[in-house]
């Protein structure tokens, strides 16, 4: 297994655009997660699935942005209608749970530009 | 909740050694180490457990205090891979639905 994949690695778009990412996680990988990292920051976390259940959402997400893994397998997350603010290296780890604390391994990210 | 590291930053010489601290103002279940290299994505080193257990591999190990809610990551005789910005990342609980909080960070360069 290759890893995490991520696609688009970039992405330019101007504000009030859709814009969607995608994320493969490792195949055998019941968890997946987002996060969104800025210049100077740690990731943030954005929101996690289970299999194909969303189970979590930080309040960092707002009505704009949705993720879904509509299979237990590969993740999309959509951005509606960007603002400048959205401007972000966008993360997806994913680990498999176990009973104790466990690794994420991450993707390379998107980088995502608002102009 | 964030968590707190320190130094922000710190610049090495190869071979020296180098301390860097996270810190809770909450009960932590566990604390993860990982590095980042500048467009890349960040890589694990190493998760630590509540129970004050320390672990290690080749010149890098880690501590984690429950008590003082804090956890230190220890790099000796830096090389030059080990540039980059560390970052902890931290559960509060046992079984918590499993995302982490990471500290902004410290950046790490180790010169020749």
């Amino acid at each position: 297994d290759t890893g995490v994949s991520q696609n688009p690695r970039h992405k330019i778009t101007k504000r009030g655009q859709n814009v969607t990412f995608r994320c493969d996680p490792i195949s055998e990988h019941n968890r997946l997660y987002w996060y969104r990292q800025t210049l100077g920051q740690g990731p943030e976390f954005l929101t996690y699935f289970q299999n194909e259940a969303q189970l979590e959402k930080s309040r960092l997400l707002s009505d704009r942005f949705s993720a879904e893994r509509p299979k237990g397998s590969f993740s999309t997350l959509e951005i509606q209608r960007t603002e400048q603010g959205d401007s972000a290296m966008y993360l997806c780890a994913s680990t498999f749970e176990t009973s104790f604390a466990y690794e994420q391994y991450f993707g390379p990210g998107t980088r995502l530009t608002v102009t | 909740q964030q968590p707190v590291q320190s130094p922000q930053a710190v610049i090495l010489r190869e071979g020296e050694d180098a301390v860097i601290n996270c810190s809770s103002s909450k009960a932590l279940y566990s604390v993860h180490w990982y590095r980042q290299k500048h467009g890349e994505a960040p890589i694990f080193l190493m998760i630590l457990l509540k129970g004050g257990e320390q672990k290690g591999h080749d010149k890098i190990s880690a501590s984690f205090n429950e008590k003082k809610q804090q956890s230190s990551l220890y790099l000796t005789a830096s090389q030059l891979s080990y540039s980059g910005t560390y970052f902890c990342g931290t559960h509060l609980r046992r079984g918590s639905q499993g995302n982490l909080i990471f500290g902004k960070g410290t950046k790490l360069s180790v010169k020749p």
